[in-house]
């Protein structure tokens, strides 16, 4: 375990559906993000809270509508998603936006739209 | 923006043989430069990185190197083991804080026994 945890490990879903993926840290991080992975592209970034105000929001669609309650936790709440929504979604934290330590990732959570 | 190239995409070796994976990086301006290594059903840990204001940092049989002028950093795995087989991310940022990083998409190794 990295400290930081992501559930579920495997969502399915259909494009009606409503559904959220959970991250939690107990690292003391105050800043966390979301990146999507898909298969051979690079890691995108989508949303980065710093001590709970989020702080990016890269041009994601708004069926993706993240929360961050407190600076342990992190949401995605997703709905109306659609089929090249399928990927890893991983979490990760950082101690904050300005200490250069790297980030520690979440194993993530392999969501399929059918 | 930052863009971050990575190559090759797949690197097959024989254990035992040394293995390069090589970035290039757009902004002259990005001085933090981590390598993560993912492997299967796992996120990406964090392996080694390095600041600009060094050339080299080792750490056992790994190894980074930076050369600015070009823009341009490489990860070198020495005695290659089979565990190492992964893919291997690097990553840039232009802040000292060493966040908001953008990766390279990323370099699947495979070590033969």
């Amino acid at each position: 375990e990295t400290g930081v945890t992501q559930t579920p490990r495997h969502l399915v879903m259909g494009m009606t559906n409503k559904k959220s993926l959970k991250c939690e840290q107990h690292l003391g991080h105050n800043a966390m993000y979301w990146y999507k992975q898909s298969a051979k592209k690079p890691l995108e970034l989508m949303f980065v809270y710093n001590f709970k105000e989020q702080t990016e929001n890269n041009s994601v669609p708004s069926r993706f509508s993240p929360e961050c309650p407190n600076s342990s936790h992190l949401f995605l709440h997703l709905h109306t998603l659609q089929p090249e929504d399928s990927a890893l979604y991983l979490c990760a934290s950082s101690q904050d936006l300005w200490t250069g330590r790297g980030y520690t990732f979440g194993s993530g959570t392999r969501l399929t739209v059918v | 923006g930052e863009n971050v190239e990575q190559h090759p995409s797949t690197l097959s070796v024989q254990e035992g043989d040394s293995a390069v994976i090589k970035c290039t990086y757009s902004d002259s301006a990005s001085n933090y430069f981590p390598w993560y290594k993912q492997e299967l059903g796992k996120g990406p840990q964090l392996i080694i990185d390095i600041r600009s204001n060094v050339g080299e940092k080792k750490d056992q049989r790994i190894a980074v190197t930076l050369n600015k002028t070009a823009k341009h950093f490489s990860l070198h795995i020495t005695e290659t083991q089979p565990e190492d087989s992964a893919v291997y991310f690097c990553a840039a940022s232009r802040d000292n804080a060493g966040n908001m990083l953008t990766f390279g998409g990323g370099t699947r190794l495979m070590v033969k026994p």
